[in-house]
């Protein structure tokens, strides 16, 4: 595996189940982020985790429960979800802190998991 | 905070032409940077091309060229000789260099390349 990857790709759930989305990241980053994108809107930053600590909590509900138990995995648990938080889960990660000739800490994003809250 | 907006919802360029992305930012902050991402349909998000703020050169990428005009606020990204595969959600997005790692984003321009 190379990059970011997420799992599952697509997740159908209703509103009284849990469920949990899984990143992993292969670049060797120290920052992991979830974002949310919904249609005609901008990407919507939700959590950061800088050297696996959060840093950002963007007032996100706590029916969003965030975990990352390394600097390679973040986790995102879900329970109690209402239809409105369907939408397109995209996990990031980025190199912070020294940045090298040439970087530009951009940030890498995984393929997304698309979520239907029924 | 910083906000991007992308006023163009819906862009269409015909094969082999040229197209001009427009983004336009708001800050205060003199040090930060500007990417342009590609989210084609279904496929991941990647980094198209980058622009640090105190670089008075354009960036360049193959067919990709922006148009940086920093007391402006703009960051327009030009795809010249259009290709089917240039097909996709494009994103502008901005970093500050020191208020940490938040990006904003753009609500994205929907590209249609025309055969």
């Amino acid at each position: 595996e190379t990059g970011v990857t997420q799992t599952p790709r697509h997740l159908v759930m209703g509103m009284t189940n849990k469920k949990s989305l899984k990143c992993e990241q292969h670049l060797g980053h120290n920052a992991m982020y979830w974002y949310k994108q919904s249609a005609k809107k901008p990407l919507e930053l939700m959590f950061v985790y800088n050297f696996k600590e959060q840093t950002e909590n963007n007032s996100v509900p706590s029916r969003f429960s965030p975990e990352c138990p390394n600097s390679s995995h973040l986790f995102l648990h879900l329970h109690t979800l209402q239809p409105e938080d369907s939408a397109l889960y995209l996990c990031a990660s980025s190199q912070e802190g020294i940045i090298l000739a040439g970087a530009y800490n951009e940030q890498f994003f995984g393929p997304g998991t698309r979520l239907t809250v029924l | 905070a910083q906000t991007v907006t992308q006023s163009q919802p819906e862009m269409s360029v015909q094969e082999a032409e040229t197209v001009t992305l427009s983004c336009t930012y708001d800050t205060s902050e003199s040090d930060y940077y500007l990417f342009w991402y590609k989210q084609p349909p279904s496929r991941q998000m990647i980094l198209v091309i980058r622009q640090e703020a105190y670089k008075q050169q354009n960036a360049t990428e193959n067919r990709f060229s922006v148009n940086f005009q920093k007391a402006a606020k703009s960051f327009s990204l030009k795809i010249s000789d259009s290709q089917l595969g240039d097909a996709a959600m494009y994103f502008c997005a901005y970093r500050s260099d020191s208020t940490g790692n938040q990006f904003y984003f753009g609500t994205g321009t929907s590209l249609t390349v025309i055969p």
